[in-house]
């Protein structure tokens, strides 16, 4: 079956612009989490879903990174104001459980000239 | 604070050798603790995890080895092959929905 898929593969905006990346998990996967890897290090947590609502958004680093997942399924990272330093891959993964195995997607290389 | 720690940052190993990857931890509360494999331009697929109550575990030519007291977990990969080449990943979690991630290990197998 379909794994998680992540669009755009590659995204190159301009400093202080907005971006929205998107996930579609896995069908029936209740659970959505979104990471982000920079280059040699390992994924960083920023947000978890279970259903709609966000289980834990901790690892968001400000105010300018908000996601959403409305009918529990989709789900959309958005970017505002971007700065340099936010140029990464993004990594969504989608459990069928809480607490399940994780699968990730391909990731977004978000590039911020 | 790097919640995991993980070493070598890179390994080169030959053909039919063990790669033998490192990974400690500080936060006693972690319960789970999976490695995941990278190619590049793709995303971490899960390879093989291992919760605290058992000491090791061995899929295949993967071995998790656990030691709790030492707040330490290993990756072996024994008769390590080319397509073994990847990066890898150790990883820990509470209650397993918050994932902290090792920096990573470059392995080489050479043919």
């Amino acid at each position: 079956g379909a794994g998680v898929s992540q669009t755009p593969s590659n995204k190159v905006t301009e400093k202080g612009k907005y971006v929205e990346l998107r996930c579609d998990p896995i069908s029936g996967h209740t659970a959505l989490y979104w990471y982000r890897q920079s280059l040699g290090q390992g994924p960083e947590f920023l947000i978890y879903f279970q259903g709609t609502g966000a289980a834990d958004d901790s690892g968001l680093p400000n105010d300018r990174f908000f996601a959403v997942r409305p009918e529990g399924s989709v789900s959309t990272l958005k970017i505002q104001r971007t700065e340099r330093g936010d140029s990464a891959v993004y990594l969504c993964a989608s459990s069928l459980l809480p607490k399940g195995t994780q699968y990730f997607g391909p990731g977004t290389r978000l590039l911020v000239l | 604070q790097q919640q995991v720690k993980q070493s070598p940052q890179s390994l080169i190993v030959q053909k039919g050798g063990i790669s033998i990857i490192n990974c400690a931890y500080e936060n006693t509360a972690f319960d789970y603790f999976p490695w995941y494999q990278q190619f590049p331009g793709k995303g971490p697929a899960l390879l093989i995890a291992i919760r605290p109550d058992v000491s090791e575990k061995k899929e295949g030519r993967f071995t998790i080895s656990f030691n709790k007291s030492a707040k330490q977990f290993s990756l072996h990969i024994m008769d390590s092959q080319p397509g073994d080449s990847a990066t890898y990943f150790c990883a820990a979690s509470k209650s397993g929905n918050q994932f902290y991630f090792g920096t990573g290990t470059s392995l080489t197998v050479i043919p």
